[in-house]
C-alpha cells in the first residue's frame, strides 16, 4: 500500500461546480499536510497548507481528518484556471515528506 | 527576489554516462529537497539538505545517485553510469526551514536513450 494515495480521476467538471478531492495517508504520526498544484510541464506550487481545524482560501477548503487519516481538498465554483493537477503531500514525524500520485482535475466551458 | 532555479533544463544522456544536474535554491533558505518525477506520477523524494548536511537520502534509488551541497547552498545530483529508468524530471526545492513550503525549481528533464 502505498504511503499516500490520491484518486488519479480524471475529474472532467463544467465551470461552476464544486468538486472534492481525497488523499489518505498510511502513517498515523504524520505531522504536516499541504495540497500543491502542478501546471502541465510545470513545477509543483503550494496552494494551501491543510491544519487541523480545517482552512479556507477564497474558493477552496482543505480538511484534514485525523481519525480516518486522510484530507480533502473542495473547490466551489470551478473556473477554468483550476484546470491543474492537484497534489497532496504529507510529513511524517520522522521528517520524511511524501507527495500523492496527483488528481487531474479538467474544468470544461 | 529570484526563485530556485535548475541547469540544464534540458539534458540527453546516452546509456552509461555520468550527468550533473544543478540546484540554485533561494538565497538563505536552509533546506535543500531533490525529488524525482516520473510521467504521470507525484514527486518521488530522493534526498533532502540541512545546510551543507544531508540528513536524509533514504530515497536515492542506487549507489548510482550521489548528491552533495557543499557550501550550503548550491547542490548537484550526479547520476553515474545512467541507465534507462533514469529517465524523468528532477526537481529540486528549498525551503526556509523543513515544514515551510517548498519552492520548487523548473525541472531538469533527463532522457536517457
Amino acid at each position: 500500500r502505498k504511503e499516500v494515495e490520491q484518486d488519479p480521476g480524471p475529474f472532467n467538471v463544467p465551470e461552476g461546480a464544486t468538486v472534492a478531492f481525497n488523499c489518505t495517508y498510511s502513517n498515523s504520526a504524520s505531522q504536516s499536510f499541504f495540497w500543491y498544484r502542478q501546471d502541465c510541464r510545470k513545477e509543483p506550487k503550494l496552494l494551501m497548507s491543510v491544519y487541523s481545524s480545517g482552512n479556507e482560501d477564497g474558493r477552496f477548503t482543505a480538511q484534514l481528518n485525523r481519525a480516518s487519516q486522510y484530507i480533502s481538498l473542495l473547490i466551489r465554483d470551478s473556473k477554468l484556471s483550476d484546470s491543474a493537477t492537484y497534489l497532496c503531500v504529507v510529513i511524517g514525524s520522522a521528517r520524511q515528506l511524501t507527495f500523492g500520485s496527483g488528481t487531474q482535475l479538467t474544468v470544461l466551458p | 527576489g529570484a526563485g530556485v532555479s535548475q541547469s540544464p533544463r534540458y539534458k540527453v544522456a546516452k546509456r552509461g554516462q555520468d550527468v550533473a544536474l544543478r540546484c540554485d535554491p533561494i538565497s538563505g533558505h536552509v533546506s535543500l529537497f531533490w525529488y524525482q518525477q516520473a510521467l504521470g506520477q507525484g514527486p518521488e523524494f530522493l534526498t533532502y539538505f540541512q545546510n551543507e548536511a544531508q540528513l536524509d537520502k533514504s530515497g536515492l534509488p542506487s549507489d548510482r545517485f550521489f548528491a552533495e551541497r557543499p557550501e550550503g547552498s548550491v547542490s548537484t545530483l550526479k547520476i553515474q553510469r545512467t541507465q534507462q529508468e533514469d529517465s524523468a524530471v528532477y526537481l529540486c526545492a528549498s525551503s526556509l526551514i523543513f515544514s515551510n513550503e517548498q519552492f520548487f525549481g523548473p525541472g531538469t528533464r533527463l532522457t536517457v536513450l
